[in-house]
């Protein structure tokens, strides 16, 4: 089992840019979330999917960030345009309907 | 979810048992006790849960009391490689459907040699 995959794990971009991140589940989960971790603000749910489904996006930020799913496999969070006070590390985690939720490694994103 | 309250760090020495704290005291009844934790630099890691019975894993005990306002995470034989940061959460688990975590600053566990 390979665990959720992220990519990329780094990434450092200027203001303005657009920055896409990739998060692929667990196979056999329907459940996929996407958080966000700052020092100042700690661990953040952004938004979760159910069965592919966006159920709650009340944590994104703004307009500036959408997230897909367009299927049980993979899915993306992407910022356009990015700023400097989106830079954190960036979680995407899975899990079955009521289980346990299984982290990926994080992408870390830096915006100039 | 409930509001939990954590001791912000704690030390522990290597080889003994490692007993963290939560104070949960507005849980409600359909909500469960989760704890999770994060070595530097990583993802997340669920550790086990329970409602109201004390659990064990490969990882960890849950004791739960029965007025269910506490809990306490027990490692019980502590090593280095366990200093992370640890979380508790009182949330639904509503089976069937999927459930959200609200992350709080959690305790800082450092196992010391």
């Amino acid at each position: 089992d390979a665990g959720v995959i992220q990519s990329p794990r780094h990434e450092v971009t200027e203001m303005g840019q657009e920055v896409t991140l990739r998060c692929k589940p667990i196979s056999g989960h329907n459940s996929l979330f996407w958080y966000r971790q700052t020092m100042m603000r700690g661990l953040e749910l952004l938004i979760y999917f159910n069965n592919n489904v966006p159920i709650d996006d009340s944590g994104m930020p703004e307009d500036r960030f959408s997230a897909k799913m367009p299927n049980a496999s993979f899915s993306t969070l992407k910022i356009q345009p990015s700023e400097p006070r989106d830079s954190a590390v960036y979680f995407c985690a899975s899990s079955l309907s009521s289980g346990s939720q299984f982290f990926g490694p994080g992408t870390r994103l830096t915006v100039l | 979810d409930a509001k939990t309250t954590q001791p912000p760090s704690m030390d522990c020495a290597e080889g003994r048992a490692a007993n963290l704290p939560c104070n949960h005291s507005t849980i409600s009844g359909n909500e469960y006790v989760y704890w999770y934790r994060q070595i530097h630099s990583q993802g997340p890691q669920y550790i086990i849960h329970g409602l109201k019975n004390n659990e064990t894993n490969e990882m960890a005990s849950l004791i739960i009391t029965e007025d269910r306002k506490s809990s306490t995470l027990i490692l019980p034989h502590a090593t280095l490689r366990d200093t992370a940061v640890y979380y508790c959460i009182a949330t639904l688990n509503s089976g069937g459907s999927n459930y959200k975590l609200t992350f709080g600053k959690g305790t800082l566990l450092t196992v010391n040699p």
